[in-house]
């Protein structure tokens, strides 16, 4: 079973501050998604990075996967109350034969509390 | 509207009273895929399935059943609830394989087993 630690589990800032939530796994993932969910309802996706070392931005929001593909990390500059909620990565396990491909492996979550 | 569906949201039962929560989607999506969220572990996926007829395990199949009859239905079945499958789960679907394609989530079912 490939783990993907994610950290840290709760971060409580101010709004304008910026922060960084990290992924961390010893596997190897053929891509990586970044998901918010709100109280009550299911996960969003935010964006996927596929190729190692990729940068994408969503607004202010980066999101960035390690060359390595081991790895990925969501950085928020200048924090909205908007942004509260829990934030969630999942790796996608590489496809070798039929066992493995489509299985998700999800990171513990970060609640993200943004105080006006 | 293109979504997800579960049924029920809520559901309180008693140990070994087997239960089917339902899943249907109307986006035509060849993936769908079950969740369970816990506390401090994210979301941990169940089964999942490529295809009709088609499914596979995931991280924490144990005590869990499913089946794909048909590709808008995945129903999620627990023959005999015990307390440790109290939780909330997800049912999701997508075009492509989980993670090569956006996954839509449905709006959850809270799951209390006495």
């Amino acid at each position: 079973t490939q783990l993907l630690e994610q950290s840290p589990q709760f971060l409580s800032i101010q709004e304008g501050e910026n922060l960084t939530v990290y992924c961390n796994s010893s596997s190897v993932f053929s891509s990586l998604q970044w998901y918010r969910q709100e109280p009550g309802e299911g996960p969003v996706l935010l964006v996927t990075v596929v190729t190692g070392g990729e940068v994408k931005k969503l607004k202010r929001l980066t999101f960035q996967f390690g060359d390595a593909r081991k790895d990925s990390s969501l950085h928020i500059t200048a924090a909205q109350t908007g942004d509260t909620g829990l934030y969630l990565c999942a790796g996608v396990s590489p496809g070798a034969g039929g066992t493995s491909y489509g299985k998700l492996t999800f990171g513990q979550g970060t609640i993200l509390t943004v105080h006006p | 509207e293109a979504q997800v569906t579960q049924n029920p949201r809520y559901l309180i039962t008693v140990t070994g009273k087997k239960l089917t929560v339902t899943c249907s989607q109307n986006m035509n999506h060849e993936y769908m895929s079950w969740y369970r969220q816990d506390p401090g572990l994210g979301l941990r996926q169940i089964y999942y399935s490529m295809n009709v007829e088609v499914t596979d395990k995931g991280d924490v199949p144990e005590g869990y059943k499913v089946s794909r009859k048909e590709k808008r239905n995945f129903p999620l079945i627990l023959e005999s609830p015990s307390p440790n499958q109290t939780s909330l789960y997800f049912c999701a679907s997508s075009w492509l394989a989980g993670g090569a394609d956006t996954q839509y989530f449905g709006p959850g079912t809270r799951l209390t087993v006495l």
